[in-house]
């Protein structure tokens, strides 16, 4: 059984630009969610994919948008980057409202 | 709206000293709560969960609806328990809906 894996491990980005980070779900599951987590606070829900469809979302802007694909696998785009989008992004994955597994996460730094 | 506190940063006790971790939770419906444990460059992992009432590396956590707590306990701390932990509520839905509400977590630091 795979674990959730995320790419990249980290990258740095200019303010402004555009990123994209992907999750590889736990082999079974259907559920992917995203995390935003900032230093020294809690992991923060951005949204959900269940079955390729958005089924829930945080307290963040339109520039934060995802998808889920066929396999389950999913990504992260966040466009227009500003100096506060810098943070570790966690993707977790379930079957349903099962156990969440998550990803090692992805740092990144806006500059 | 829905919140987790965890009042301490920073929890500091000797090997074989009892911890104790505080996690409060803010919220209307009928909770269920989680404790997530991330040890030195891992990921985070489920350590126990409210509704199965076990006691994984000897930790439990009993929830106080009068007190709307959950906190984390552990008789004798061990040097290996030294990580971050976070609380969690999950709020429930359909379809798959999995949110968690994290608290900002507590450093717990176990000397010899």
């Amino acid at each position: 059984e795979t674990g959730v894996t995320q790419s990249p491990t980290h990258l740095i980005k200019t303010r402004g630009q555009q990123v994209t980070l992907r999750c590889s779900s736990q082999s079974g599951h259907n559920t992917v969610s995203w995390y935003q987590q900032a230093l020294g606070q809690g992991p923060q829900f951005i949204f959900q994919y269940y079955r390729e469809e958005e089924n829930g979302r945080g307290n963040f802007p339109p520039r934060f948008s995802g998808l889920q694909f066929p396999n389950y696998s999913s990504e992260l785009n966040v466009n227009a980057l500003e100096l506060d989008d810098s943070a570790l992004y966690l993707c977790a994955s379930s079957l349903a409202t099962t156990e969440a597994f998550f990803g090692q996460g992805t740092r990144l730094t806006v500059v | 709206a829905q919140r987790v506190t965890q009042p301490e940063k920073l929890l500091s006790v000797f090997k074989g000293a009892p911890v104790e971790l505080k996690c409060n939770y803010s919220y209307s419906g009928s909770p269920e709560l989680f404790w997530y444990v991330q040890y030195s460059r891992q990921r985070l992992q489920l350590l126990l969960r409210h509704i199965s009432r076990e006691s994984i590396k000897g930790f439990t956590a009993d929830l106080n609806k009068g007190e709307t707590s959950f906190h984390l306990k552990k008789p004798f701390a061990q040097e290996e328990d030294s990580a971050m932990y976070y609380c969690a509520l999950r709020l429930p839905g359909t379809g798959g809906y999995n949110k968690l509400i994290f608290g900002a977590g507590t450093r717990l630091a176990v000397h010899p």
